[in-house]
């Protein structure tokens, strides 16, 4: 078990919709990563937060945003679902932002029909 | 922009000694790190290196060359539970990204 936990583990919804994915980071973690990783792909980074604040930005699509609260939890909104998003949606978190290694939560499968 | 790049798939036999190699371009470096994931599972971490040359922990070591843009990871004394895919990845400096490559499957032969 890192310590990183993200729910939901599944979650099956239509094309048009919206879900929101949540990660609890490690005790102590202030950087929160999130990563999809479609079938027989590897993992695309989405984008980082750290204490709060956008840190990093990947290949993430309009259609979806993140925010990090006070709490350190974040979130990750998918909207106007495709097929094309199913994927496994996984979280990290690491101390700070330097030098550290990330841990991985076991990841939010979501499909998308 | 980074660039990483490692072999699709390798086979190797219960017992032996197998060497994932890793190259990779970018803006800027802060550590490489390697990870392994079973299908379906979470990548659990294996090493990280921000300085040149070998680290090593029990049956796995990594290797790093920053000049030649070079890692490898080294698995000894093969067991079947190591079959899995192996993830290189690549810090940048300017920003935390962290960016993998698309992963080694490594199967293990009996």
């Amino acid at each position: 078990d890192s310590g990183v936990t993200q729910t939901p583990k599944h979650l099956i919804t239509a094309t048009g919709q919206r879900v929101t994915l949540r990660c609890s980071p490690r005790s102590g973690d202030l950087s929160v990563y999130w990563y999809q990783q479609s079938l027989d792909q590897g993992l695309q980074f989405l984008i980082q937060y750290y204490n709060g604040e956008e840190r990093a930005k990947g290949n993430i699509l309009e259609r979806f945003s993140a925010q990090q609260f006070p709490d350190l939890h974040s979130e990750l909104n998918l909207s106007s679902l495709e097929l094309g998003d199913s994927a496994l949606y996984f979280c990290a978190s690491s101390e700070d932002r330097d030098r550290n290694t990330i841990y991985f939560g076991e990841g939010s499968w979501l499909t998308v029909v | 922009g980074q660039n990483i790049d490692q072999p699709t798939e390798m086979t190797a036999t219960e017992g032996a000694i197998v060497q994932i190699n890793c190259t990779y371009q970018t803006s800027g470096f802060n550590g490489l790190f390697w990870y392994q994931q079973h299908a379906g599972e979470a990548p659990t971490f294996l090493s990280y290196n921000v300085l040149d040359g070998l680290e090593e922990k029990g049956r796995f070591s990594s290797f790093l060359s920053r000049s030649k843009g070079y890692s490898y990871l080294l698995l000894k004394e093969l067991q079947m539970k190591d079959s899995a895919s192996y993830l290189c990845a690549v810090r940048g400096r300017r920003d935390d990204k962290i960016i993998f490559g698309k992963g080694t499957r490594l199967h293990i032969l009996p």
